[in-house]
C-alpha cells in the first residue's frame, strides 16, 4: 500500500497567515494527489484534485503542487472558515490512501 | 439538489450484518464510479470499497474484502454495502462519496451513516 504522510499534523495559525502543510508519498504517485477539508461533524470536501487543480468553487486561496512523491497545499491568507481538518490522498493506486490529517487550529 | 443519502447504518453484534444505502439525487448516477470511505470518530478517512459505473467492476481495502459487498442499481439511483461478519474494527461513520472512472478523487460526499459493533 501506499503510505501518506503529512506534515505537521497540528498547526495552530492566525486569520491572514499564510499556511503550508506537506504531504508525502512512499512511493512515486505522479500527480494524482488530492486534497479535501473536514470540519468536525461534516463529511469531507474536495478542494484540489491531480495535485494542483482547483475544485469548481473553491476559493483562489488554495492552492497545490507537487509531482512525484512531495506534495504542498497553502492557503494564501487564512479565513475564519478554514479552521478545519485536511486531508491528502492518493489514487495512483489501490488501495486508495489517505495521509492522516492536518488539524488547523486558531491560534 | 445534487446529494448523496446514506442510511442503514445502526448497532449490531460483532458477527452480524448490515446493509447500507446511498441514494443519489439532482445528479445521473450511472455517469459516475462510487466509493465508501469510513471514519472512526476522531481518526482519519480509510477508503473501504469502489464500483464502477455499471457495477461490473468492484474492488475492496483488504480489511473488508470477503466480508463486505458493494453493488448499485443505477434504475433506483442507489448504491449499496453489504457488510457481513462484523467485528468491532468495523465500527465507523460509513461515507459514501462519487467519482470519475479516473482520478479516483470524491467530488461529492453524503453526510454519513454511524455503523456500531458492539
Amino acid at each position: 500500500d501506499i503510505q501518506m504522510t503529512q506534515s505537521p499534523s497540528s498547526l495552530s495559525a492566525s486569520v491572514g497567515d499564510r499556511v503550508t502543510i506537506t504531504c508525502e508519498a512512499s512511493q512515486d504517485i505522479s500527480h494524482y494527489l488530492n486534497w479535501y477539508q473536514q470540519k468536525p461533524g461534516k463529511a469531507p470536501q474536495l478542494l484540489i484534485y491531480d495535485a494542483s487543480t482547483l475544485q469548481t468553487g473553491v476559493p483562489s486561496r488554495f492552492s497545490g503542487g507537487g509531482s512525484g512523491t512531495d506534495f504542498t497545499f497553502t492557503i494564501s491568507s487564512l479565513q475564519p472558515e478554514d479552521f478545519a481538518t485536511y486531508y491528502c490522498q492518493q489514487c495512483d493506486d489501490l488501495p486508495i490512501t489517505f495521509g492522516q490529517g492536518t488539524r488547523l487550529e486558531m491560534k | 439538489e445534487v446529494q448523496l443519502v446514506e442510511s442503514g447504518g445502526g448497532s449490531v453484534q460483532p458477527g452480524g450484518s448490515l446493509r447500507l444505502s446511498c441514494a443519489a439525487s439532482g445528479f445521473t448516477l450511472s455517469r459516475f464510479w462510487m466509493h465508501w470511505v469510513r471514519q472512526v470518530p476522531g481518526e482519519g478517512l480509510v477508503w473501504v470499497s469502489r464500483i464502477n459505473s455499471d457495477g461490473r467492476s468492484t474492488d475492496y481495502a483488504e480489511s473488508v474484502r470477503g466480508r463486505f459487498t458493494i453493488s448499485r442499481d443505477n434504475a433506483k439511483d442507489t448504491v449499496y454495502l453489504q457488510m457481513n461478519s462484523l467485528r468491532g474494527e468495523d465500527t465507523a461513520v460509513y461515507y459514501c462519496a462519487r467519482g470519475p472512472a479516473f482520478p479516483w478523487y470524491f467530488d461529492l460526499w453524503g453526510r454519513g451513516t454511524p455503523v456500531t459493533v458492539s
